[in-house]
């Protein structure tokens, strides 16, 4: 069971934006970093953000990324349909079970 | 290019054994730690497991502590994983991830794999 908790979906029409939430808790959101990943239908995640708010090369800045707290949000401004995917927000936590989290993922669907 | 291919997938009755392999390349292999990642079918990512650079700091989820073993031979530029005692809750699609710093604790998987599926099942 993911300990981070994401809607299981949001939508908008081709240039809108969108706002995704991954809520946490001070073990692992509050205390770590947050990583956001794409995954296409049938194919495997893809980095977009790191460390909250960082874009690897080759990622438009369509792509954002914030932590507050122990809540992180990605936001994806003009919506393209080749955005439709599920995207997943991932951190560490620090807790007795120490080790990696990912939220319950959402999926974006361009209307 | 940073390429990670799995292999070592397959269908496996329910208490046997299987043991997943991943070709590195396009990296410094021994600069990085690496993970597992599981996905089962129409579900989720769950991490499974890490290894820092040197094999010197491992880590398991709880679902897997006890029954599956990460380990890696730089030499080869390999990671496996080994898993035991297999149930029915561990068929996924099993990803190997490429971290982004020597540990992986607090870290992150910047690179995947397009995964080996594990199916469990009598």
């Amino acid at each position: 069971q993911s300990v981070l908790t994401q809607p299981p979906s949001v939508s908008a029409a081709p240039g809108q934006k969108v706002t995704i939430s991954c809520s946490g808790s001070s073990s692992n959101i509050g205390n770590n970093y947050v990583s956001w990943y794409q995954q296409l239908p049938g194919t495997a995640p893809k980095l977009l953000i790191y460390d909250n708010n960082k874009r690897p090369s080759g990622i438009p800045d369509r792509f954002s990324g914030s932590k507050s707290g122990t809540s992180a949000t990605l936001g994806i401004t003009g919506l393209q349909t080749g955005d439709e995917a599920d995207y997943y927000c991932g951190t560490w936590d620090s807790s007795l079970s120490a080790g990696g989290v990912f939220g319950t993922g959402t999926k974006v669907t361009v209307l | 290019e940073v390429q990670l291919v799995e292999s070592g997938g397959g269908l496996v009755q329910p208490g046997r054994s299987l043991r997943l392999s991943c070709a590195a390349s396009g990296f410094t292999f021994d600069d990085y730690a690496m993970h597992w990642v599981r996905q089962a079918p129409g579900k989720g990512l769950e991490w499974v497991s890490g290894i820092s650079w040197n094999s010197g700091s491992i880590g398991y989820a709880d679902s897997v502590k006890g029954r599956f073993t990460i380990s890696r031979d730089n030499a080869k530029n390999s990671l496996y994983l080994q898993m035991n005692s297999l149930r029915a809750e561990d068929t996924a699609l099993y990803y190997c991830a490429k971290d982004s710093l020597l540990d992986y604790s607090g870290s992150y998987p910047d690179y995947w794999g397009q995964g080996t599926l594990v199916t469990v099942s009598s």
